[in-house]
């Protein structure tokens, strides 16, 4: 099975630090992606990279940026942390025609 | 960004019983729709990637039916368990889109033993 990795299941950050979130995939996927899930408005695509090196904004890109360095790693970076970044981050691999796979999920906190 | 609308928001049923969940996406460019459940403390996990009009896929007690040239997708489950309990999530994949989802806000199902 392909196994999906994100570095941390909870974390709480101050405002204002740079963040970094981690995700490690086993299968040797292209394609990379990190969502966000808040109540009331499901999974959001922010950032997502079909290559190495390869990156392409989602739908809420803003205050993000991402890194994918090696094909199995995609790093999402929150570049100065805001309240309202507080949220559940999912990490996702995937072939085509096969579905995604998601990592655990990362719950951030930002104070 | 794509307009994909589920409905309903929430489901209650009995144990044994059957339901069903509507998806509405956009049907131009269409190229994939996706399903997955979302069990609470776990991973969304795919349940189903349909392509062609008319497709019906199965696993299960779980099926799905695709229209699309209208733009909808049905999800059925049958004779529904608590195990069933989740939200149930569908994402449409367009044409030249490096295979990026947009999911619809799910229906949360709660099976009632």
């Amino acid at each position: 099975d392909v196994k999906v990795t994100q570095s941390s299941r909870y974390l709480v950050k101050r405002t204002g630090e740079k963040v970094f979130l981690e995700c490690v995939q086993d299968m040797d996927h292209e394609n990379m992606f990190w969502y966000r899930q808040d109540p009331g408005l499901g999974l959001r695509l922010i950032y997502f990279s079909y290559d190495v090196k390869m990156k392409e904004k989602g739908d809420i890109p803003e205050g993000y940026s991402v890194s994918r360095e090696k094909k199995e790693r995609f790093s999402l970076i929150l570049e100065s942390a805001s309240t309202n970044q507080t949220s559940m981050y999912l990490c996702a691999s995937s072939l085509r025609n096969y579905g995604y796979t998601f990592g655990s999920g990362t719950r951030l906190t930002v104070v | 960004i794509l307009n994909v609308e589920q409905s309903p928001q929430s489901l209650h049923v009995q144990e044994g019983d059957s339901t069903n969940f509507t998806c509405s996406f956009p049907s131009s460019n269409f190229y994939a729709l996706h399903w997955y459940r979302w069990e609470t403390a776990k991973s969304p996990e795919a349940l189903f990637v349909m392509t062609l009009n008319g497709d019906e896929k199965k696993k299960g007690r779980i099926s799905a039916t695709l229209n699309t040239k209208e733009g909808y997708s049905y999800l059925y489950i049958k004779g529904s368990q608590p195990e069933d309990s989740a939200t149930y999530l569908c994402a449409p994949e367009s044409g030249g889109s490096n295979y990026k989802l947009t999911f619809g806000k799910g229906t949360l199902l709660t099976v009632n033993p």
